[in-house]
């Protein structure tokens, strides 16, 4: 039972560096997220689909992009990569038509920028 | 905007206290209270909340939300070191199936 799996788990750029964080989830959920936890600030929504070839803008979303051609991945972009996106990333999924959108995480991709 | 504001943001206890974590709210269109537990990694759900006063119960841990007043607390009974972690308290917007999560109460607890 994988759930919600995220490759890779530890990363290092430069800055200026591109990168794509895959995404993938075994259980057919609609929607997915991306998330950034940073030290005292939670969990913040970068970017987010509610279905295959759809995305939307999250909280930050600003130097991320996102693409979502299958239905159980979900990538996230970094074209040119700053230190201000040093952080540890989650990727979620969910299925909202229930009574509840409960989201299930990934254990995270740890992200550093020098 | 919705809003979520946890307190206290860190709490230290030893083994056997009892301890009670705040969560408190604003959001346009409430759907649900989600409470979640963070260890080294990922974030794992808990309690669900939807209705006002009801009490959601596991173990040791338990929850309940005030809908009137805006505001949940999460209680944990008899903590054991295996409690340590950061708790994450999240609203659900019933127009957009979004969560706004708070920045976390991180819980030590020693032995």
């Amino acid at each position: 039972n994988a759930g919600v799996t995220q490759t890779p788990k530890f990363r290092v750029l430069k800055t200026g560096q591109s990168m794509t964080l895959l995404c993938a989830q075994d259980m057919n959920h609609e929607y997915m997220y991306w998330y950034r936890q940073d030290p005292g600030m939670g969990l913040r929504l970068i970017h987010y689909s509610v279905g295959e070839g759809t995305t939307a803008k999250g909280e930050v979303p600003d130097g991320y992009n996102v693409s979502r051609l299958k239905k159980q991945n979900f990538l996230l972009g970094l074209e040119s990569a700053a230190p201000s996106q040093t952080s540890v990333y989650f990727c979620a999924s969910s299925d909202p038509t229930g009574a509840s959108n409960i989201q299930y995480f990934g254990a995270g991709t740890r992200l550093s920028v020098l | 905007e919705d809003k979520v504001v946890q307190s206290p943001l860190s709490l230290v206890v030893h083994e056997g206290d009892t301890v009670t974590l705040n969560c408190s709210y604003e959001v346009t269109n409430f759907r649900s209270l989600l409470w979640y537990k963070q260890e080294k990694k990922a974030p794992t759900f808990l309690f669900m909340l939807t209705s006002s006063g009801i009490e959601k119960k596991s173990g040791r841990l338990s929850s309940i939300l005030d809908k009137k007043e805006l505001f949940s607390i999460l209680n944990i009974t008899a903590t054991q070191t295996g409690d340590s972690a950061i708790y994450l308290c999240a609203v659900e917007d019933e127009g957009n199936y979004k969560l706004t999560f708070g920045k976390g109460t991180l819980l030590t607890v020693n032995p």
